[in-house]
């Protein structure tokens, strides 16, 4: 058991760019979720999926965020002309049969 | 209105000073309430479930009970290393499949 992976750890980008991440979960996990993090706060889920289905999406995503989990195993969440507002930690965890959501180390992404 | 609150936002203890931290929440249909830790910069580091009012489970210093609107952590003779923010998530009926998370509470052990 390697844990839930995630790419980049960090990220600098322009205000306008796109950016993609990358999720790694637990080899035999079948859920996959998406949370955002600021600072001082708790995480906020952003989209979960079971295998190659997404099932739940907040209402708060913008339109320009999107997550594609294409095989069941790994995942990617793009946001598409970033704002300084979308500066923030991006967390993916993952769970199996148990309730249990298991979290990567985060994604870290800066807009400047 | 918040369906997670954890109190309080801060906690300053001296090493083996014993504590709790709190965790209430207004949500139906519990299915669970978990109890994470995070360290600076790092991903949240899953520490307990507790599923129905009563249910108590411990780790190490680490204790969590559950009653039908709150949950409490309690610390027993913390040591510097305990040093952390604690994440209080419920996930209920009304939500699916997420977790809501409270704010946390951030805690300092001074040795």
């Amino acid at each position: 058991d390697t844990g839930v992976s995630q790419d980049p750890r960090h990220k600098i980008t322009k205000r306008g760019q796109n950016v993609t991440f990358r999720c790694d979960p637990i080899s035999e996990h079948n859920r996959l979720y998406w949370y955002r993090q600021t600072l001082g706060q708790g995480p906020e889920f952003l989209t979960y999926f079971q295998n190659e289905a997404q099932l739940e999406k907040s209402r708060l995503l913008s339109d320009r965020f999107s997550a594609e989990r294409p095989k069941g195993s790994f995942s990617t969440l793009e946001i598409q002309r970033t704002e300084q507002g979308d500066s923030a930690m991006y967390l993916c965890a993952s769970a199996g049969l148990a309730s249990e959501q298991y979290f990567g180390p985060g994604t870290r992404l800066t807009v400047t | 209105e918040d369906q997670v609150t954890q109190s309080p936002e801060a906690l300053r203890l001296q090493e083996g000073e014993s504590s709790s931290l709190n965790c209430s929440y207004t949500v139906s249909g519990l299915r669970g309430l978990f109890w994470y830790r995070q360290d600076p910069g790092k991903g949240p580091e899953f520490l307990f479930t507790l599923y129905s009012a009563g249910e108590e489970k411990e780790k190490e210093r680490l204790k969590a009970t559950l009653t039908k609107k709150e949950s409490f952590l309690h610390i027993t003779a913390p040591k510097p290393e305990d040093s952390a923010t604690y994440l209080c998530a419920v996930q209920a009926e009304e939500y699916g499949n997420k977790l809501v998370f409270g704010a946390g509470t951030i805690l300092r052990v001074k040795s």
